[in-house]
């Protein structure tokens, strides 16, 4: 099973300023294939980054993504008021289908 | 537009059973392959079971291999999961995901949930 590891663990920032959140697997991610989402309280979460760095459908192109092998990062370039929330990331290249644990993004 | 709604969910004894249906609109549901994935309550997200397009491959959690099982009907646009053998561990909202492409699974579209109580 593929273990991902998200750092920080929580990311306390401002509107405006730059977010850089990590997601390390414990072996390399087939194809690269990893996806981000976004799930604030209440909701159901929503893809954001897919194939590592493929923007969702409809996503703002302040969110970007990068990586490969075993480390991922996701960029959001400018914190919006609504970009507070937790994020999390998925590898799909080999069953298991794991997520890990997820970072809080908050003010 | 794309809409997946779960049922099914509720309060259940240790040991018991349940089974969770998602109805899937507003795609052509056999085109897709389909996932289940819960989130117990203040806890992250966790993979359950995906299964693919014509049902040739079925992927499942080893927290739940041999209690759950993932079934679909194509002719009914509908997932399924059923839960035996269900551990105070289980409870959760259990959600309907697509996975958009072709062997890939990642999840594009997600129901509302269904919570899933395991409680004497």
């Amino acid at each position: 099973e593929i273990v991902l590891t998200q750092s920080p663990g929580t990311l306390s920032l401002s509107p405006g300023e730059r977010a850089t959140l990590s997601c390390r697997a414990s072996q390399s991610v087939t194809s690269s294939f990893l996806a981000w989402y976004q799930q604030k309280p209440g909701q159901t979460p929503r893809l954001l980054i897919y194939a590592a760095s493929s923007r969702a459908t409809g996503i703002p192109d302040r969110f970007s993504g990068s990586g490969s092998g075993t480390d991922f990062t996701l960029t959001i370039s400018r914190l919006e008021p609504e970009d507070f929330a937790v994020y999390y990331c998925q590898q799909y290249g080999t069953s298991p289908f794991t997520f890990g644990p997820g970072t809080k993004v908050d003010i | 537009e794309v809409q997946l709604v779960e049922s099914g969910g509720g309060l259940v004894k240790p040991g018991g059973s349940l089974r969770l249906s998602c109805a899937a609109s507003g795609f052509i549901f056999s085109g897709y392959s389909m996932n289940w994935v819960r989130q117990a309550p203040g806890k992250g997200l966790e993979w359950v079971s995906s299964i693919s397009r014509s049902s040739d491959y079925i992927y499942q959690a080893d927290s739940v291999k041999g209690r759950f099982t993932i079934s679909r009907d194509n002719a009914k646009n509908s997932m399924y999961l059923q839960m035996d053998s269900l551990r105070a561990e289980d409870t959760a909202v259990y959600y309907c995901a697509r996975s958009p492409g072709v062997g890939t699974y990642y999840f594009d579209y997600w129901g509302q949930g269904t919570l899933v109580t395991v409680s004497s």
